[in-house]
């Protein structure tokens, strides 16, 4: 069963309007990370955005938010105010593991983003 | 002031021949990873060390053996390379088990001929 599921490959937003991303998880640990990346053509990772999973606020960074639904296990990402730069794929990714050097990232499969002029 | 550095960039060569990518972080992180990045961009883990001990080794064939000499390197030898493991490498960083995000190195296209 896939952890992490990103129900949309692609998607368009006008600029400067806000958009969301979806993302939902799946794991049976209490305690857990998960983060947003952005991968623009040129092809580098661009850590957005995290959330954990005790934290009681959504966490925010600039135009980008995290909206956390822990009952749900959704971590929906919400570009607000779009711009041509943000025309990327988007990666949601959860971390678990217990023991120093086995939290890896288990990634979406990513949802293309094209903010069209 | 590169936090995550991986060379090459870009690696052509031919079916089965050895290759080397090297990384270095200079975040003061105690833990580093191997990421492989298929022609689909699905990202999956392939290695992790935590102070120069690997911890994480997925189900990669042993032709793909990591390196660390220090806690700031992290390197991947490939030996008789084939046409499938054609794909983005990257190379990444995090402090544990304090948290914080994972930080990525800029990726090596390998391509095999």
């Amino acid at each position: 069963a896939q952890k992490i599921t990103q129900t949309q490959p692609g998607m368009f937003v006008q600029e400067k309007e806000a958009v969301t991303l979806d993302c939902t998880y799946d794991t049976s640990d209490q305690s857990y990370g998960l983060f947003w990346y952005k991968q623009p053509s040129s092809g580098e990772m661009i850590f957005l955005i995290y959330q954990g999973s005790y934290d009681e606020q959504n966490a925010t960074e600039g135009r980008y938010s995290l909206n956390f639904q822990k009952a749900r296990k959704s971590a929906n990402l919400v570009i607000s105010a779009s711009q041509l730069g943000d025309s990327a794929m988007y990666f949601c990714a959860m971390r678990e593991g217990r023991r120093a050097g086995s939290y890896q990232l288990t990634f979406g499969k990513g949802t293309k983003l094209s903010v069209i002029p | 002031d590169t936090a995550v550095s991986q060379t090459p960039k870009y690696l052509v060569t031919q079916m089965g021949n050895d290759k080397s990518i090297k990384c270095e972080q200079n975040l003061g992180h105690d833990t580093m990873y191997w990421y492989k990045q298929d022609s689909k961009k699905f990202l999956k883990i392939m290695f992790s060390y935590n102070n120069k001990e690997l911890i994480i080794n997925e189900t990669v064939p042993n032709r793909f053996s990591p390196k660390s000499p220090d806690k700031a390197h992290l390197n991947l030898h490939i030996n008789s390379l084939e046409l499938g493991d054609s794909a983005v490498y990257f190379c990444a960083s995090s402090q544990e088990p304090a948290g914080g995000p994972t930080f990525f190195g800029p990726g090596t296209r390998l391509t095999v001929l």
